[in-house]
């Protein structure tokens, strides 16, 4: 069974900071990963979709990176604002198929203040 | 912009009585998933349909839970009767389309049973 696990589960960091969030699942065999974000309250919000066989994505000030074999992303945000501050969730996609379930993390709570 | 759409967004219900979820996919799409999330977790699973089609629906409570999508379009998902356990918040996404591998959320439904 697929198992996704996200460290921290939450961080606090100073306005303009630099930090990376850590996700790892124990299959390797994925279709994706996807990068959600989520505001208190609120559905999800997709910020990157990574396929099996690129190791990265970037948007903006965002870059999220796939190492399948070792069974890890990361989601490196840079120089952030208060803004940013949400719960972000990583998900991986098994199967062969594009329409497969997403098997989600626990999520990383991410604190910016000013 | 396409958005999912759910009703309502708050419910509040108690415990042994009904209660039911409304949502409208993007349209087009033909996959349509329902997801539960406790408080402080990833979102998981509970049912998934291809068209008017259920093609996962291993993690649904089915003495209580039950889901339909009579047209392939919008779709309903009730539970009968409320457990105080049930309390979360239930999330709608569809995908399809050109790639169809993303998912999309709706902004959810946040049951509280007393």
């Amino acid at each position: 069974k697929q198992e996704v696990t996200q460290i921290p589960a939450a961080l606090s960091v100073p306005e303009g900071e630099n930090l990376v969030l850590n996700c790892s699942f124990t299959d390797s065999a994925i279709y994706n990963l996807q990068w959600f974000r989520q505001d208190p309250g609120k559905g999800l919000t997709s910020l990157l979709l990574i396929q099996s066989s690129q190791r990265e994505q970037t948007s903006g000030r965002l870059n999220a990176s796939l190492d399948k074999s070792s069974g890890r992303s990361t989601l490196y945000i840079a120089a952030s604002q208060p803004g940013d501050s949400a719960t972000y969730l990583c998900a991986v996609r098994v199967g062969g198929t594009s329409y497969g379930k997403l098997t989600f993390g626990q999520g990383t709570i991410l604190t910016v203040h000013p | 912009e396409a958005e999912v759409a759910q009703s309502p967004r708050y419910k509040i219900t108690e415990k042994s009585q009904a209660v039911a979820f409304w949502c409208d996919p993007i349209s087009g799409h033909a996959t349509l998933y329902w997801y539960r999330q406790i408080l402080g977790q990833g979102p998981e699973l509970l049912v998934q349909f291809q068209d008017e089609s259920v093609v996962d629906d291993s993690q649904l409570p089915k003495d209580r839970f039950s889901a339909e999508r009579l047209k392939g379009v919008d779709s309903t998902l009730k539970i009968q009767p409320a457990e105080l356990g049930d309390s979360a918040m239930y999330l709608c996404a569809s995908s399809g389309g050109v790639l169809g591998y993303e998912q999309y959320f709706g902004p959810g439904t946040r049951l509280t049973v007393t």
